[in-house]
């Protein structure tokens, strides 16, 4: 199976912007999904697709594609985006499709 | 809007089954939808589990194929988990989550929403 590559941990200053990336060969086929997680809670969906956000998740999340790699921006990170970040795709690679899920990347707003 | 419950035991022995179940309150299990199971170990990333869809068709992680089944029940708006032969390398939080896929021209999209406020399970004796 496919394996998806993130960078274990980013700081930013409030308000800057802040570039979270994915990377694995399954995201040549695939669109990524995005999952904010806080301590002791569920991940919840920032962005699918080609850059979709859900109902409730601020216009400050972003996401972009490039051959094997996906990107999550937040554009003026605020005090609640840190967070652990996952990111998420479709690998067909075996003989049954699964889904795999990226490495995680801790986002510390300073 | 559609909500996701897990239940179960919480502690589990050593060579024994985890047996875990989703209830699904604000929508019906038979719409258009995969069903996941995903866990995380305490202090560590995400791993998908495995899938199912209301007619029964199910997908599974390989490298945990042979210990895991997953379930539908229609009548109570509910799948489970069942993993066996659990060590403690399977402690973990278990999150259950709606599984959304569009297929248009070019295009596979999918993406997990919503999930379960997630259920600790503790492999010990």
């Amino acid at each position: 199976s496919s394996e998806l590559t993130q960078d274990p941990a980013v700081s930013v200053a409030l308000g800057q912007t802040v570039r979270i990336t994915c990377q694995g060969d399954s995201l040549r086929s695939y669109y990524a999904s995005w999952y904010q997680q806080k301590p002791g809670q569920a991940p919840v969906l920032v962005i699918y697709g080609k850059n979709n956000r859900p109902s409730g998740i601020p216009d400050r999340f972003s996401g972009s594609s490039s051959g094997n790699t996906a990107s999550l921006t937040i554009t003026g990170a605020q005090a609640e985006d840190e967070a652990d970040y996952y990111c998420n795709s479709r690998d067909s690679s075996g003989n049954h499709p699964l889904y795999v899920f990226g490495t995680g990347t801790k986002v510390t707003v300073l | 809007q559609v909500q996701l419950q897990e239940s179960g035991p919480g502690l589990v022995k050593p060579s024994g089954t985890l047996s875990l179940t989703c209830a699904v309150s604000g929508g019906s299990i038979s719409s258009s939808n995969w069903w996941s199971w995903v866990r995380q170990p305490p202090g560590k990333g995400l791993e998908w589990i495995g899938e199912i869809y209301h007619s029964g068709s199910t997908n599974y992680n390989p490298s945990l194929k042979s210990r895991v089944t997953i379930s539908v029940d229609k009548s109570k708006n509910q799948f489970s988990l069942k993993l066996s032969s659990v060590t403690a390398a399977d402690t973990a939080v278990y999150y259950c989550a709606r599984e959304i896929i569009v297929v248009v021209p070019a295009a596979y999209i999918n993406w997990f929403d919503p999930w379960g406020q997630g259920t600790l399970v503790t492999v010990s004796s």
